[in-house]
């Protein structure tokens, strides 16, 4: 079965703080896998698109890397704000064309 | 630019009733998608569109059902609802298909099922 697993699932830091977030899938056959941001009661946006060729992409204070054959992505948040609160997920899409999110990790920074 | 629209914001139907949802893409953009979000299964692919041509099918009954018009506008249609269709529906978009490109989503349609 093709899952997207993140981890932690909540996470409160000082405003200020580096920080990585986790996300492991189940098959490298994978096509692309994005990073999205959830602010409560609204629509996702969207962060970052790595495609299955790429290694890592970057914007601004955020990169997020991409290794296929551990299954695993990160998204590295620099100088943390406490804009960044909101909620982050992390999608897969496989070569099946089945797409599949992780449950999200929910970020609080404190001012 | 404008950004993606869905209508109605908000909906209470009850069981057995159907429901259609919309969503209007950024002007240009021919790719729309749609999920659904719940509290018990996260966030769920239900469909991509493409110029007017279902491009891909998330593992959903065939109660769920879309359709894209030439101005790349698109409907989601649910027939017979569950109490377990509550859920906010979103829908994105994409000047290409949305595996190569970025996604913008709208704010999404909020649907209970009573």
């Amino acid at each position: 079965k093709q899952e997207v697993t993140q981890i932690p699932a909540a996470l409160s830091v000082p405003e200020g703080e580096n920080l990585v977030l986790n996300c492991s899938f189940t098959d490298s056959a994978i096509y692309n896998l994005q990073w999205f941001r959830q602010d409560p009661g609204k629509g996702l946006t969207s962060l970052l698109l790595i495609q299955s060729s790429q290694r890592e992409q970057t914007s601004g204070r955020l990169n997020a890397s991409l290794d296929k054959s551990s299954g695993r992505s990160t998204l590295y948040i620099a100088a943390s704000q406490p804009g960044d609160s909101a909620t982050y997920l992390c999608a897969v899409t496989y070569n099946n064309n089945d797409m599949r999110f992780g449950a999200g990790t929910r970020l609080t920074v404190k001012p | 630019k404008a950004g993606v629209t869905q209508t109605p914001r908000y909906l209470i139907k009850t069981r057995g009733q159907q429901v259609t949802l919309s969503c209007s893409p950024i002007s240009g953009h021919r790719s729309v998608s749609w999920y659904q979000q719940t509290p018990g299964q996260g966030l769920q692919f239900l469909f991509e569109y493409f110029s007017e041509t279902q491009r891909n099918k998330g593992n959903f009954p065939g109660r769920f059902s879309g359709r894209q018009f030439s101005n790349s506008r698109s409907e989601m249609n649910v027939s017979t609802l569950e109490l377990g269709d509550s859920a906010l529906y979103l829908c994105a978009s994409s000047l290409v298909p949305s595996g190569a490109e970025t996604q913008y989503f709208g704010p999404g349609t909020r649907l209970l099922v009573l």
